[in-house]
């Protein structure tokens, strides 16, 4: 079974500065997809990023970027330049990749981390 | 493309009793995937559906029951209802095939048993 830990259940950061999210993760798979999702207060869930485990690149969506270490399980959220409608609660969430490269719908996530960006 | 949608948003229910819940996919997304987020639990893994077929489960009871129509839409019924049953119900779609996996939730439908 998986797991997924997030270790800062609340955050604070000053608009236009940058914070990193932690996340690690502990599984004895080798191809699997991880992902950062926001919940915003009483709003649905949104897709920040995604990784898949077999590329070594980080990946990076406009002011959103990873750090993904494979070895150390480990796949850190970077917001730079962070605007107040960052604030949410941020998931960390992991999904086995099968065969073939499909899954089964099965996200396992983190307890989430608290973002509040202040003005 | 109109997102994920549920329906309803929010529902009140009495211990014992029994309940449904929809949730209407993406255009062309076949696979539909079911989660219970709670304060203290965080969000958990109760079923997947993909062409009408249970294809994944979590850990929970049996009182907790899905099924997916041929549309895509699915539904997931709670009976017996617990006051431990109180869970904002979320669902998600994904397309399905190699390289495609991401899942896109809907707004979600907030159950208070009482």
């Amino acid at each position: 079974a998986q797991t997924v830990t997030q270790s800062q259940p609340e955050m604070s950061v000053q608009e236009a500065e940058t914070v990193t999210l932690s996340c690690t993760y502990d599984t004895s798979e080798s191809n699997y997809y991880l992902f950062w999702y926001k919940q915003p207060p009483s709003r649905q869930m949104i897709l920040v990023i995604r990784q898949e485990a077999y590329k070594q690149q980080n990946a990076t969506e406009n002011r959103f970027s990873v750090n993904f270490q494979k070895a150390a399980k480990s796949f850190s959220l970077k917001i730079s330049d962070s605007q107040l409608g960052d604030t949410a609660m941020y998931f960390c969430a992991f999904m086995k990749q099968y065969a073939g490269g499909t899954s089964y719908g099965k996200l396992t996530f983190g307890q989430g981390t608290i973002l509040t960006v202040h003005p | 493309k109109a997102g994920v949608t549920q329906t309803p948003r929010y529902l009140i229910k009495t211990r014992g009793q029994q309940v449904t819940l929809s949730c209407s996919p993406i255009s062309g997304h076949r696979s539909v995937s079911w989660y219970q987020q709670t304060p203290g639990q965080g969000l958990q893994f109760l079923f997947e559906y993909f062409s009408e077929t249970q294809r994944n489960k979590g850990n929970f009871p049996g009182r907790f029951s899905g099924r997916q129509f041929s549309n895509s839409r699915s539904e997931m019924n709670v009976s017996t209802l617990e006051l431990g049953d109180s869970a904002l119900y979320l669902c998600a779609s994904s397309s399905v095939g190699k390289g495609t996996y991401e899942q896109y939730f809907g707004p979600g439908t907030r159950l208070t048993v009482t």
